[in-house]
Parts: structure tokens; sequence; C-alpha cells
């Protein structure tokens, strides 16, 4: 059973701080992950993906992985309201997506 | 210029109808998949076709008939709707390699 573990939050942050989302997963074999973004309503779009163990940024997002871990997380840097929104783990496994259920973030300003 | 279009947005029906829902991607990716979120959220794959060919069928009912007349098509058609159907329903589609998805706008689909 291939299973992707989220805190389903709500994640409170004020605006300015750095809001952290963490993603846990089951299986070693699997090669790439991605953060997407839920706005209510609304599809999920994708922000990040990470295939090696480290470190990605891009703009305010640094997606970390740790593969010995199983665990990826994505950071948001000077949150901003309008990065509130529910934010979906999703790790692939043969060409296949599994993904978490969701951390719903809440940027305060 | 809607990359991933669902029709229709929202769909209301009664229990025991039949009914479709239409997906079409202009992306010139050639997976495309259906998914079903549910009220937690929780973001489930159904089908996937590579090329018009079923590569991933799911545990889903045999009233769930994914259709793909070409590669920038797929169709998902149910039968007899049940109310656990209600859900909404999102269209996908990536390029070979499966380096993320481009999701659809979902269907909202509510079985009274």
């Amino acid at each position: 059973q291939k299973e992707v573990e989220q805190n389903s939050g709500p994640l409170s942050v004020p605006e300015g701080a750095i809001a952290s989302l963490n993603c846990t997963y089951s299986d070693r074999v699997s090669q790439s992950f991605f953060w997407y973004r839920q706005y209510s309503g609304k599809s999920p779009e994708l922000i990040m993906s990470i295939y090696s163990n480290g470190d990605k940024e891009d703009g305010r997002f640094t997606a970390q992985l740790n593969k010995a871990s199983q665990y990826v997380s994505l950071l948001i840097r000077d949150s901003q309201p309008s990065d509130s929104a529910t934010y979906l783990c999703a790790v692939n496994w043969i060409n296949k997506f599994y993904f978490g259920s969701g951390t719903k973030l809440n940027v305060k300003p | 210029d809607t990359a991933v279009s669902q029709t229709p947005k929202y769909l209301v029906t009664q229990m025991g109808n039949d009914k479709s829902i239409k997906c079409e991607q202009n992306l010139g990716h050639d997976t495309m998949y259906w998914y079903k979120q549910d009220s937690k959220k929780f973001l489930k794959i159904m089908f996937s076709y590579n090329n018009k060919e079923l590569i991933i069928n799911e545990t889903v009912p045999n009233r769930f008939s994914p259709k793909s007349p070409d590669k920038a098509h797929l169709n998902l058609h149910i039968n007899s709707l049940e109310l656990g159907d209600s859900a909404v329903y999102f269209c996908a589609s990536s390029p070979r390699g499966a380096n993320g998805y481009t999701f659809g706008s979902g269907t909202r689909l509510t079985v009274v």
C-alpha cells in the first residue's frame, strides 16, 4: 500500500513568516516528488518538483527532499495572504501519482 | 486557451441516472488521467490512458467507464449513479516521463 501523509492543518502563520509544510511517504522506490497548491474550489496547480536529495529553490518556495527519511517538505518564505490554500504533496511511483490529503495553510495579515 | 478543459463544470443528477464528463487537452501530452477528489480533499487516481491505451485502472466500480477516442480526449461515463459518487472529478494530463500533471478545472458531481 503506497501512502503519502500530510498533517491536515490548518497551519496558521502571520504574514511575512516562513510556512513549513511536511510530507512523508511509505515507499523507498519513489523517484519524483511534487507540491501542488489548491485554492478553494479550484484545481491543483503544480508549484514545485524535486527529484534528488537536498534543497531546490524557486522564488519564495524551497522544496527539501530526504529520501533516507522518506520525507519531503515545502518552505514558503515571506508568506502572503494569497498563499492561503491547501498544499498537496504528490509522489510518483512508476508513472502513477499518489497524493496526500493536503495541508491547509492560512496566512494572516 | 485552456490547456485542459472539462465539461460540465457542475453536474447535479438523480440516483440511478447515467452521465458523462468530457475532457480535452491541447498540450500535446501523451498521458491523460481521471482523479476523484472527495470531501476531505483526498485525490485518488481512477484511470490513466497513454496515447489512447488504458494503462492504469484502479479499483473503481465497473459503473465507471473511460473512453479515449484520441490522445487529446479522455471522457468518463458513469452508469447507475449512486450517492457516494458525489465528488469533484479532475481530468489531468502529463507529458512523457510524468513530470507533473496539468489539471482541468474539475467537475463537481452531486448525486441526489
